[in-house]
């Protein structure tokens, strides 16, 4: 079985640019997440899709941030524009159920 | 209060030495409890996942849950430098599909 993929792994911009982030999840997996990681830190939910729709996007700081889910499979996240505190990896994860969460490697962002 | 608390260490043990893990929580509705391994730049593998309280072994890995003291333990025996890693506590409320609550992970070097 693949794992769930992301792209860039890395991304270094300046702050007030924008940027971008891909995630392509398990295949068959319905629900997915994109999670916030600052060094030292646990992760932290961003959004969570089922299917293309939005189930949860309470701390997803929608002033900057934005993501939509394509037809259900494929995700973006977006960054426009990035501030210094936006550094951090970028986790998107997918599963079937609560059980079955599987992660990507992440994107790592520097904002300089 | 944060809801979910976890030392961050860092923790070094030798090799063979018995590892305890824990963390607290406060909302007394999570009911899905799991522990993660985070490898340097990678993203968090699941290890233990438990519905509920009780106690789960799998090979050198036990997980416990106590929900009267809401507390969770992950113990590992006979601990080897593979096992050098962050863990992650993690739960969830008491409906399938929600979004997973991190503490912060704790740090683990075991020396050969």
């Amino acid at each position: 079985e693949a794992g769930v993929a992301q792209s860039p792994r890395y991304k270094i911009i300046e702050k007030r640019q924008s940027v971008a982030f891909w995630c392509n999840p398990i295949s068959g997996h319905a629900t997915l997440y994109w999670y916030q990681q600052i060094l030292g830190q646990g992760p932290k939910l961003l959004i969570q899709f089922q299917n293309n729709g939005v189930v949860d996007d309470s701390q997803l700081p929608k002033d900057r941030f934005s993501a939509e889910r394509l037809k259900g499979v494929d995700s973006t996240l977006k960054i426009q524009p990035a501030k210094l505190e936006d550094s951090a990896v970028y986790l998107c994860a997918s599963s079937l159920d609560v059980g079955g969460y599987t992660f990507g490697s992440g994107t790592r962002l520097t904002v300089v | 209060q944060k809801e979910v608390e976890q030392d961050p260490g860092p923790l070094s043990v030798p090799e063979g030495a018995i590892v305890s893990l824990n963390c607290t929580y406060s909302n007394s509705a999570f009911q899905y409890f799991m522990w993660y391994r985070q490898y340097s730049r990678k993203g968090p593998e699941l290890l233990m996942y438990t519905y509920s309280s009780g106690n789960k072994e799998d090979g050198r890995f036990t997980a416990q849950v106590d929900k009267s003291s809401k507390y969770i333990s992950l113990f590992i025996r006979d601990s080897q430098p593979s096992d050098s890693a962050t863990y992650l506590c993690a739960m969830s409320g008491d409906q399938a599909g929600t979004a997973l609550i991190f503490g912060k992970g704790t740090t683990l070097s075991v020396s050969s």
